[in-house]
């Protein structure tokens, strides 16, 4: 069975300092993974996805997320960040081999102090 | 439309009352997925519809809870007898499978249910 952790509950960082919000996952066969984010009172938004190919993959607004199959890991990055990014941040992975369902780590609320 | 509906947006009920929530995916998309959301946890998974075959409950938290898909398209999540527990946010997502699995959800903005 397939599952997604995200470690920190909580992330804060620094205006204009790099950010990355940690995501493991665990799966049978090759993954499909997914950030999303979630600003306050909205839906969720579709960041970036890694399916196959270079493992650093570039998303919207400035995000990017390294894909690394040894550590079963896909950290999303931004190089600078700003206080319109605080929000929280969804981590969602697909298996491959399974049955299409997706699932979501517990999430990370980051906050960029200004 | 566009977009992921669904409605109500916020539903106010009262302990041990039936609900319904609806969800109108994007036109085409054969994947429905239902989450919860309670406040301050993350995405609980509930139930996915995938097309004509039988949906994955697996994530339903008891029998007072199911959901349907009508002719593939539009979704009902019920909850009966609720419970103050029930309350959440309850988010809806879609996607296509023309390229299984590689494909990312769209969300709708979710149904507010406050049981009191």
């Amino acid at each position: 069975a397939q599952s997604v952790a995200q470690p920190e509950d909580q992330v804060n960082v620094a205006e204009g300092n790099p950010l990355t919000v940690k995501c493991t996952y665990s799966v049978s066969g090759n993954p499909y993974l997914f950030w999303y984010v979630q600003y306050p009172n909205r839906g969720l938004q579709f960041l970036l996805k890694y399916i196959t190919g270079d493992n650093l993959v570039k998303g919207s607004y400035g995000f990017e997320a390294e894909f690394n199959k040894s550590q079963t890991s896909f950290h999303l990055k931004k190089p600078s960040a700003l206080v319109s990014d605080s929000a929280l941040y969804f981590c969602a992975v697909r298996d491959e081999a399974g049955a299409n369902n997706l699932f979501f780590g517990t999430g990370t609320r980051l906050t960029v102090i200004p | 439309g566009a977009g992921v509906s669904q409605s109500p947006s916020n539903k106010v009920t009262e302990k041990g009352k039936d609900v319904e929530l609806r969800c109108d995916p994007i036109s085409g998309h054969t994947a429905l997925y239902w989450y919860r959301q309670s406040l301050g946890q993350g995405l609980e998974f509930l139930i996915y519809f995938q097309g004509n075959s039988a949906p994955d409950k697996s994530g339903l938290p008891s029998d007072r809870f199911s959901a349907e898909r009508t002719g593939g398209s539009v979704s009902t999540l019920t909850i009966q007898r609720t419970q103050q527990e029930d309350s959440a946010v309850y988010l809806c997502a879609s996607s296509t499978t023309n390229f299984p699995g590689r494909v990312e959800a769209f969300f709708g903005q979710g149904t507010r249910l406050t049981v009191v």
